[in-house]
């Protein structure tokens, strides 16, 4: 089946560093989905995208859609210590067949360090 | 506005005996989909439902089940529970299919021993 690979796996970095985490696939996805888990609640959706080479922004969070489409790209600036958390990326295939059927990457543990 | 709610939130079983858990959507939303997540295994996608109809389905076995009411509320059943059911199971809801973009609820934590 659809596999993501997320890396890095988990990062410690120092508050006001900015951050990069990247997810990469073997097959083409049609949506790109950001989110962020914190302990003891469901995944909030960040940012979603739609389009192959699309930028988006959220306050500090940029996410980008691969051209290939089998890559994204989530960069947070400025760290604070509540963006610590778990980053998970998610992708989809054909929203009218595959609709609510997210494949997740295994997550970014983020640690900020005051 | 409500999000979408999952009850309960934790919930303890032996092995062998059988579960149902509950998920309410925010007030519109007509699609429910359900997720496992695990250590090991991470966020697994089990199935969707939409228009009290199962419109897509993971890799679980048939021990998984699920159903939506016309009022779009979705329950889960796992039945011979296992030790490795042991998750927090996920409900999403989206306003329709094709919308992409889910709200996911708190979960229920589920421990089997």
């Amino acid at each position: 089946g659809q596999q993501l690979n997320q890396s890095p796996q988990s990062m410690f970095i120092q508050e006001g560093e900015d951050v990069s985490m990247n997810c990469t696939s073997s097959s083409i996805f049609n949506t790109w989905l950001w989110y962020k888990q914190d302990p003891g609640e469901g995944p909030v959706l960040l940012i979603a995208l739609y389009k192959a080479g699309e930028l988006t922004s959220n306050g500090r969070l940029t996410a980008q859609f691969g051209i290939t489409r089998k890559d994204s790209f989530l960069n947070i600036s400025a760290s604070i210590p509540s963006d610590v958390g778990i980053y998970f990326c998610a992708g989809q295939v054909d929203y009218n067949t595959n609709a609510g059927k997210s494949t997740f990457g295994d997550g970014t543990t983020l640690t900020v360090k005051p | 506005k409500a999000g979408v709610t999952q009850t309960p939130r934790y919930l303890i079983k032996t092995r062998g005996q059988q579960v149902t858990l509950s998920c309410s959507p925010i007030s519109g939303h007509r699609s429910v989909s359900w997720y496992q997540q695990t250590p090991g295994q991470g966020l697994q996608f089990l199935f969707e439902y939409f228009s009290e109809t199962q419109r897509n389905k993971g890799n679980f076995p048939g021990r998984f089940s699920g159903r939506q009411f016309s009022n779009s509320r979705s329950e889960m059943n796992v039945s011979t529970l296992e030790l490795g059911d042991s998750a927090l199971y996920l409900c999403a809801s989206s306003l329709y299919r094709g919308h992409t973009e889910a709200f996911f609820g708190q979960g229920t934590r589920l421990t089997v021993v």
